[in-house]
């Protein structure tokens, strides 16, 4: 079975920390994608990464980064938290750069206090 | 600019009371229409593709179905464990040729006892 694995489920973060998301895959994917869903706002493209070492920005990039150093793996750095990046946090794949079906994660629940 | 919309925001039925969830989209050179399914808490799991104008796809009390500017996803005979926020996604294109799902709000349904 398909699977995509993130890294911790909740954390709560203090203003100015350096906060880490990682999102793991294990079916090879080519795409991996992160997004940020907030009520009433649905799910918002932060960046996302076709091959490893490549990314590119999705719409809202402000505050954050990326890291792909390895195809299974795709990071979301946030460099200092600040309290409107409290969200939830979703990674997804997908087989290849054409289109096809995303596969998310369960989701990671930020708090930054 | 494209765009995905879902409707209504909410819905609540009765268990066996049929309705249709809209998304209408505007953008260019459709690759898929996507719909996924979310619990609370969870990521959004995946549910059906729809190519072309006409076509239509089924998964036990779920069917799909795409027009030129528009998919509905058609519930017949609800149960209460339907109760999930349904999202459909398109596909654009970036400005480096790779193609990035684009999220509708979400319709959230409650199917009552």
């Amino acid at each position: 079975d398909v699977k995509v694995t993130q890294s911790s489920r909740y954390l709560v973060k203090r203003t100015g920390e350096k906060v880490f998301l990682e999102c793991v895959q294990d079916m090879d994917h080519e795409n991996m994608f992160w997004y940020r869903q907030d009520p009433g706002l649905g799910l918002r493209l932060i960046y996302f990464s076709y091959d490893v070492k490549m990314k590119e920005k999705g719409d809202i990039p402000e505050g954050y980064s990326v890291s792909r150093e390895k195809k299974e793996r795709f990071s979301l750095i946030l460099e200092s938290a600040s309290t409107n990046q409290t969200s939830m946090y979703l990674c997804a794949s997908s087989l290849s750069r054409g289109a096809g079906e995303l596969f998310f994660g369960e989701g990671s629940r930020l708090t930054v206090l | 600019e494209d765009q995905v919309t879902q409707s209504p925001e909410a819905l609540r039925l009765q268990e066996g009371e049929s309705s249709s969830l809209n998304c209408s989209y505007t953008v260019s050179g459709l690759r898929g229409l996507f719909w996924y399914r979310q619990d609370p808490g969870k990521g959004p799991e995946f549910l059906f593709t729809l190519y072309s104008a006409g076509e239509e796809k089924e998964k036990e009390r779920l069917k799909a179905t795409l027009t030129k500017k528009e998919s509905f996803l058609h519930i017949t005979a609800p149960k209460p464990e339907d109760s999930a926020t349904y999202l459909c996604a398109v596909h654009k294109v970036t400005s480096g040729g790779s193609y990035i799902p684009t999220f509708g709000r979400g319709t959230s349904l409650i199917v009552h006892p």
